[in-house]
């Protein structure tokens, strides 16, 4: 059974400073997906990885995959308060599936 | 192109009532699915389908049905409602292609409270 763990869950940081989000599965996969979702909102597709190395920058925001280690991470840059999100990451079963599965979600804070 | 959209946006009903929650796409997708989303449970998938007038269960299935009559439509139903199925229900569609997933697009959600 695939599952995906993200973590840190929730995250609280200061403008201006650095960090990274962990998305970890337990199965060969090479699609990841990243979403990130507002409060009230809908879910809004940010990245998607389709293979291992793959790396994609928006902004402050870059992802990446090694599908040897079964890790992505989400690195934010120099974080503005705009980008005070819940981020999910989400696993497609390595030679396609009909679902994914998703992480729980990092609920990000950027404080002034 | 709206995208995938979700009738109603708010609902409230009284424990027993029944009610359809309507998610339609415009983008010919080929899987659509249903989620439900609580506080410090993430998304769970409820019911899923592959294409028009399939359906297939997902990870909470109990106390929901679904249909799938027309490609763009995809109908998730409450026969009986219970106030455990108070939560926000997220519907989203993907273009399936060939066995592959590709990523899937959100309709806005409905919240649900049942009292």
């Amino acid at each position: 059974e695939l599952k995906v763990e993200q973590n840190p869950l929730f995250l609280s940081m200061q403008e201006g400073k650095n960090y990274t989000i962990y998305c970890n599965y337990s199965t060969t996969s090479d699609r990841l997906y990243w979403y990130r979702q507002d409060p009230g909102k809908s879910l809004e597709s940010l990245f998607v990885l389709l293979s291992n190395g793959a790396v994609k920058q928006e902004g402050r925001l870059m992802a990446s995959l090694d599908t040897k280690a079964r890790l992505s991470t989400l690195h934010i840059t120099a974080a503005v308060h705009d980008l005070s999100a819940t981020y999910f990451c989400a696993v497609d079963k390595k030679g396609g599936s009909e679902k994914l599965v998703f992480g729980k979600g990092t609920k990000l804070t950027v404080n002034p | 192109n709206a995208g995938v959209t979700q009738t109603p946006k708010f609902r409230v009903l009284k424990t027993g009532q029944s009610m359809t929650l309507l998610c339609a796409q415009d983008m010919n997708h080929e899987y659509m699915y249903w989620y439900r989303q609580d506080p410090g449970m993430g998304l769970r998938l409820i019911h899923y389908s592959v294409g028009e007038g399939t359906t297939a269960k997902g990870e909470v299935p109990d106390g929901y049905n679904v249909s799938r009559l027309k490609k763009q439509n995809f109908l998730l139903g409450l026969e009986s409602a219970a106030p455990s199925q108070t939560s926000v229900y997220f519907c989203a569609s993907s273009p399936g292609t060939g066995g592959w997933i590709h990523e899937q697009y959100f309709g806005p959600g409905t919240r649900l409270t049942v009292t």
